[in-house]
């Protein structure tokens, strides 16, 4: 079993709509929680950065990060064409980041 | 404020020979850690340094290597390179290590 569980979609949504992501994890030492957006040929970009268990908002980005069920979520809101990317999960511990599989996301125009 | 900057962007390789990446983090970034995106793999972790010493390392062949020099800039190295060595090497830098990771554009291997 894998430390990290994210579902691969694809997603395909319509522009304007929430497009709702979300990963498991099994190691409870994992301290911090991240999520970024991978555009094809580029790099992993920080979307967001959270610690404790709750929400967290930056814009039409909300992460959400539950300990106890070792479930994290980003939401983002009003959906655009510029939002098509893979989206990965990612968690800290001990100077090192587990990767959830990434999630590819196309919204529609 | 340049971002993570990783040479070459592609390279092809034969089986057998040996590679070396290059990567510059961030201005005052300390903490530079290195992975392997492959499309069945994943991002796998490689290994990290802080202050020139390797503090973590993932499970791969002692074939993968790195180092990092005075001025946080770090290189790894891929000895004996196999098929399965093709891949996206991505680097990150943070202030500290225990701290949001920015990633560089990475740079595309190809053995052929």
């Amino acid at each position: 079993q894998k430390e990290v569980e994210q579902d691969p979609g694809p997603l395909s949504v319509p522009e304007g709509a929430i497009v709702s992501l979300n990963c498991t994890y099994s190691n409870s030492a994992f301290q911090y929680f991240m999520w970024y957006r991978q555009y094809s040929r580029k790099g992993p970009e920080l979307l967001m950065y959270t610690y404790s268990s709750g929400n967290k908002e930056d814009g039409r980005f909300t992460a959400q990060v539950d300990k106890s069920s070792k479930y994290i979520s980003l939401f983002i809101r009003d959906s655009q064409p510029s939002d098509s990317a893979t989206y990965l999960c990612a968690m800290d511990n001990d100077y090192k980041l587990s990767f959830g599989a990434g999630t590819t996301v196309t919204v529609r125009a | 404020k340049a971002g993570v900057t990783q040479t070459p962007r592609y390279l092809i390789k034969t089986r057998g020979q040996q590679v070396t990446l290059s990567c510059s983090p961030i201005s005052g970034h300390r903490s530079v850690s290195w992975y392997q995106q492959t499309p069945g793999q994943g991002l796998q972790f490689l290994f990290e340094y802080f202050s020139e010493t390797q503090r973590n390392k993932g499970n791969f062949p002692g074939r993968f290597s790195g180092r990092q020099f005075s001025n946080s800039r770090s290189e790894m190295n891929v000895s004996t390179l196999e098929l399965g060595d093709s891949a996206l090497y991505l680097c990150a830098s943070s202030r500290e290590g225990n701290q949001p990771q920015h990633f560089g554009d990475g740079t595309r291997l190809s053995i052929l």
